[in-house]
């Protein structure tokens, strides 16, 4: 089945700097690659995602690359806030969505 | 409607109990989904329906017994489980090829 890496485990940055997060998936055919934002206690929050036939895709702060050859993934927020500080998760979508182990980002003031 | 509907939110069970959680969603999403998640964990698919049918079953115990009465409605039903069952469930949906929908998940505490 599909196996989702994550790295880095924790991210620490000061405020307006950017932070990256990567992650590898296993299965050539997984086609959905979802990244969520999860805060204590509260459900999965979609922040943005992107399917294999697009390389690149942005939203104001945050973007998302997509290389299929090497299959790998990243996540990239610049101008961070404290309000980006929780946990975030990357998905790969094989018939259910398989997540990668997370990320805790901490952005100090 | 574009929401996923948990209940309950928080459940308290022995392990000789049988309770079942509830997940409803009006959006026509022909896809549903069970996962579960540990504190500081990933959510843990479990099963998958697909036009009410069980298409995935994650190897879950047989504790967990799944449902899917129409495409509006999935439960999961518990019976006997046992403490390290206590986690987040969490309910999702579906439509094809689109996006995921979070419910906000029941807390379920086995005691």
């Amino acid at each position: 089945g599909e196996n989702v890496e994550q790295h880095p485990s924790t991210l620490s940055v000061q405020e307006g700097d950017s932070a990256v997060i990567k992650c590898t998936y296993s299965d050539s055919a997984s086609n959905y690659f979802p990244w969520y934002k999860q805060e204590l206690g509260k459900r999965p929050q979609l922040i943005i995602d992107i399917r294999s036939n697009v390389g690149e895709k942005k939203d104001q702060r945050i973007a998302v690359t997509l290389n299929k050859t090497a299959k790998h993934f990243s996540l990239h927020i610049t101008e961070t806030q404290p309000e980006d500080s929780a946990v975030y998760f990357c998905a790969a979508s094989i018939g259910g969505l398989v997540f990668g182990t997370g990320t805790r980002l901490l952005v100090s003031p | 409607d574009t929401e996923v509907t948990q209940t309950p939110k928080h459940l308290v069970m022995g392990m000789t109990n049988k309770k079942s959680l509830k997940c409803e969603q009006h959006m026509g999403h022909r896809a549903m989904y069970w996962y579960k998640q540990k504190a500081k964990k990933p959510p843990e698919l479990m099963f998958v329906y697909s036009y009410e049918k069980l298409s995935i079953n994650e190897s879950v115990p047989s504790r967990f017994s799944p449902e899917c009465p129409n495409s509006s409605l999935l439960n999961l039903h518990l019976h006997a489980l046992q403490p390290e069952d206590s986690a987040l469930y969490l309910c999702a949906s579906r439509q094809v090829a689109g996006g995921y929908t979070f419910g906000s998940g029941t807390r379920l505490t086995v005691v």
